[in-house]
Order: structure tokens, then C-alpha cells, then sequence
């Protein structure tokens, strides 16, 4: 079974760029079976979608995020990225990478998460 | 998009059945049998514990069961035990392509 790791600076300064990277270890991120997406949740608050990337390239964002979210998927390392833009004290959350396998239409693995806090 | 509206609370005691219901809109939940449901413990990534509305992972127990009529999908704990406490979403793919998440439901057992 896939292992997913989250990667990146836990410490985001308000109006930078928030850079996360998921490692999937265990399966191969180029396989036709999944998608491969990024979730978050505000502490003590609810899940919300972020994006979802397929092997191939093709990417779904959730209209709220989409101006300022860029997904990128690096084959060859078994990685996918996300990049938010302008970040303010609302985007402080835990990310969550997830893989989503589509025979079953849900997420059916996911990282660990990684708190990312939006402070000067 | 809207987040699918869920109670922000439940409770039960051991052995009994509880239901978490999960309203969406007609160009999602009510569109396609395409509803995930995860459960959270404090401190944990969510777990998933149905999909398709009504299909559980090899690994979950059969107490788990969902249902949907509508716009609404439900999902039914049986036999309550204390390590159901937890937080439960709903999730569900839309016609939009995207996904969306309910508030989720706190789950406490008495």
C-alpha cells in the first residue's frame, strides 16, 4: 500500500507563497487508476478540497482557491506539488496530500498532514 | 461551492445506532452514487470508511453503512463502541469536476 508524505516550511510569512511537496513511496504516481490531490483544514475546523492532479497533467481546483493555487506532478520523483500564492492568516491549516483512486471515487490513502501557520 | 451540510453534532450510547446525515445539491450528491465518508480521530488523517455511498473498504466493519435518497446521503453506525468517537465527513465528486466536503459531524459516545 502507498505511502504519502508531506514536505515543507511549517512557517509561511502573510502575502508569500506557500510551497508543499507530497512523496509517494510504495506505488507509482504515473499509474491510471489515481488522481492525487491536496486537502486542508483550518485547526479545530472542517476539511475543504484543494485540488486534484492526474498523472497526465489535467488538474480540477476548487473555485474558491483556483486564482491562487498551482499543482505540479514530477513523475520521475514520485512527487506532486502544491504552490498557494498571497497567503494570509486564513490559509494557516494542516495540509493533507491524498491519493484518490478513481474505481472507487475516494480518497483512500493520505499523508500524515502538515501544519502550515501564516504569521510576520 | 458550498460545503454539503452535515450536524455538527451527534451522540449515542454503546450499542446503539446512530445516523449522520449529509445534504448537497442535485449537480452532486443528488447526480451521481459518487459520496466518500471519512472518519477523523483527534491528532489523525481522516480514514476512509465508505464509498460509493453504500461500499465499505475491505477493513472497515460492517457496523458502517450508507444510504442516500435524494440530496441527502446518510451514514448509519450500528452497535456503537467507544472507538467510533470521533469526527465524521462526508465528501462528494460534482458535476463540476471538483469535490466538496461536509462540516463535518462530531460523534460522541456516552
Amino acid at each position: 500500500q502507498p505511502q504519502l508524505q508531506e514536505s515543507g516550511p511549517g512557517l509561511v510569512k502573510p502575502s508569500e507563497t506557500l510551497s508543499l511537496t507530497c512523496t509517494v513511496s510504495g506505488g507509482s504516481i504515473s499509474s491510471s487508476t489515481y488522481h492525487w490531490g491536496w486537502i486542508r483544514q483550518p485547526p479545530g475546523k472542517g476539511l475543504e478540497w484543494i485540488v486534484t492532479i492526474y498523472y497526465s497533467g489535467s488538474t480540477y481546483y476548487n473555485p474558491s482557491l483556483k486564482s491562487r493555487v498551482t499543482i505540479s506532478i514530477d513523475t520521475s520523483k514520485n512527487q506532486f506539488s502544491l504552490r498557494l500564492s498571497s497567503v494570509t492568516a486564513a490559509d494557516t491549516a494542516v495540509y493533507y496530500c491524498a491519493q484518490y483512486k478513481t474505481a472507487t471515487a475516494s480518497f483512500d490513502y493520505w499523508g500524515q498532514g502538515t501544519l502550515v501557520t501564516v504569521s510576520s | 461551492q458550498s460545503a454539503l451540510t452535515q450536524p455538527a453534532s451527534v451522540s449515542g450510547s454503546p450499542g446503539q445506532s446512530i445516523t449522520i446525515s449529509c445534504t448537497g445539491t442535485s449537480s452532486g450528491v443528488g447526480y451521481f452514487n459518487l459520496v466518500s465518508w471519512y472518519q477523523q480521530h483527534p491528532g489523525k488523517a481522516p480514514k476512509v470508511i465508505l464509498y460509493e455511498g453504500i461500499k465499505r473498504p475491505s477493513d472497515v466493519s460492517n457496523r458502517f453503512s450508507g444510504s442516500k435518497s435524494g440530496n441527502t446521503a446518510s451514514l448509519t453506525i450500528s452497535g456503537l463502541q467507544a472507538e467510533d468517537e470521533a469526527d465524521y465527513y462526508c465528501c462528494s465528486y460534482t458535476s463540476s469536476s471538483t469535490w466538496v466536503f461536509g462540516g463535518g459531524t462530531k460523534l460522541t459516545v456516552l
